[in-house]
């Protein structure tokens, strides 16, 4: 069965560093991209990027970039998120999600089970 | 930036069938996928490539794609496909970008 299981929910200070990951397993994990997404409290779903753990190629999200890093360490067949500095609005669900892509579109499945962030002084 | 504009709210009654559309810009000309989120639960894939649906998913669940505006379908609605439904393109004029649907909420009567 392929399945992602993420790390559990955090609750962190304004400024505080946070890394948060996304294990795969039941597939090849460096065949697929590994997507992220946030949905905060009551909002639709936002495309954060995309790192394909073959070789680390990473895409972010204009809305994004600069503000998250996105890795993978394909040993351990885990993808992560992280933030230098948090802020309250960085306050969210976080989900990560298998990123099929062929030549013309890409798609997410399955999905992991969230991430729940809570950023709070 | 590509936008997908999606109605907020669609209700139904059980046993009937339910639209739920996702307009774009000659939207028809790329592939169109759906997810399903449950309350307290995370997305689900229904429909990929406009109109296939993954192991699983019922048939109630079908999908179209046409012009400016993609259509997801589901027949004999039941209280349990009450939900939050988002449909989601990848924007091929820019680096591999992802872009959702405002998401639509469907409530069975």
């Amino acid at each position: 069965e392929v399945q992602l299981v993420q790390s559990g929910a955090e609750v962190k200070k304004p400024g505080e560093s946070l890394k948060i990951s996304c294990k795969g397993s039941g597939y090849s994990f460096t065949s697929y991209w590994i997507g992220w997404v946030r949905q905060m409290p009551g909002k639709g779903l936002e495309w954060m990027g995309i790192i394909y753990p073959g070789d680390s190629d990473t895409r972010y999200s204009p809305s994004f970039q600069g503000q998250v890093t996105i890795s993978a360490d394909k040993s351990i067949s885990t993808a992560y998120l992280q933030w230098s500095s948090l802020k309250a609005s960085d306050t969210a669900m976080y989900y990560c999600a298998r990123g099929v892509i062929t030549g013309t579109t890409h798609w997410f499945d399955p999905w992991g089970q969230g991430t729940l962030v809570t950023v709070s002084s | 930036s590509y936008v997908l504009t999606q109605p907020p709210s669609v209700s139904v009654a059980p046993g009937k069938t339910a639209r739920i559309t996702c307009g774009g810009n000659n939207i028809g000309s790329k592939s169109v996928h759906w997810y399903q989120q449950k309350p307290g639960q995370a997305p689900v894939l229904v429909i990929y490539y406009d109109s296939d649906r993954p192991s699983g998913i019922p048939e109630r669940f079908s999908g179209s794609n046409s012009g400016n505006t993609a259509t997801l379908t589901i027949s004999r609605v039941e209280a349990g496909d009450e939900a939050d439904y988002y449909c989601q393109v990848w924007d091929s004029s820019s680096d591999l970008h992802v872009v959702f649907g405002g998401g639509t909420k469907l409530t069975v009567l």
